[in-house]
């Protein structure tokens, strides 16, 4: 158990729709990040939040955005969905102090499927 | 940009085999981070190990053990008399230095261990 957990579990989304993921971190963990896990690959970076600004993005499109909340919750939304969006979605904590972090904890994912 | 790959797709092997999985990376980076996660079927990663750019010492927890070679850029990990619940996908992992949150992860190897 590392202490971070995501809801949904499972969802379906018809393409076109928006979606919100949520993620509860550690308490104390500053720093969240976000990423995208299709099927047979490994996860890719989609961004990190600190202290509720984006800190870093990777190769990901304007409609994936997210937001962070001073009680260590955050959310992953994705706009005007596509087929290829469907995918296991993991968030990850770090711990308090800073940005910088030599570990990340990751929550169970979501696994969204888009029609 | 940094890069991860994991050329074994596939590895099976029976109960009690000794079996390596390869891991080589590519950053310009002089310091950083290598990572190894098990993922079994439930989705959540679990942590195996951190090994800093700078530190090539090789390591050893029970019937695990990792190979870091900094000149072929080379981050091995071994499991010594395989059981059956090894069975997972094994992810490699490479992040800047003191971001472990901002990871580039492999495409991972599919460990199968027949009893």
């Amino acid at each position: 158990e590392t202490g971070v957990t995501q809801s949904p579990t499972h969802l379906i989304k018809t393409r076109g729709q928006q979606v919100t993921l949520r993620c509860s971190s550690q308490s104390g963990h500053n720093t969240v990040s976000w990423y995208q896990q299709a099927l047979g690959q490994g996860p890719q970076f989609i961004f990190q939040y600190y202290r509720e600004e984006e800190n870093g993005r990777g190769n990901f499109p304007p409609r994936f955005s997210g937001l962070q909340f001073p009680n260590y919750s955050s959310e992953l939304n994705v706009n005007a969905l596509e087929l290829d969006d469907s995918a296991l979605y993991l968030c990850a904590s770090s711990p308090t102090g800073s940005p910088l972090s030599y570990e990340q904890y990751f929550g169970p994912g979501t696994r969204l499927t888009v029609t | 940009a940094q890069k991860v790959t994991q050329a074994q797709t596939e590895i099976s092997v029976v109960e009690k085999e000794d079996v390596t999985l390869d891991c080589v990376y590519e950053t310009r980076d002089t310091t950083y981070y290598l990572f190894w996660y098990k993922q079994p079927p439930s989705g959540e990663l679990v942590f195996l190990i951190r090994r800093n750019s700078f530190d090539e010492q090789n390591e050893i927890s029970g019937r695990y053990s990792w190979n870091f070679q900094k000149s072929t850029s080379s981050f091995n990990f071994t499991i010594t008399a395989s059981q059956v619940v090894d069975s997972a996908v094994y992810f490699c992992a490479l992040s800047e230095f003191s971001n472990a949150g901002k990871s580039t992860f492999g495409d991972g190897t599919t460990l199968t261990v027949k009893p």
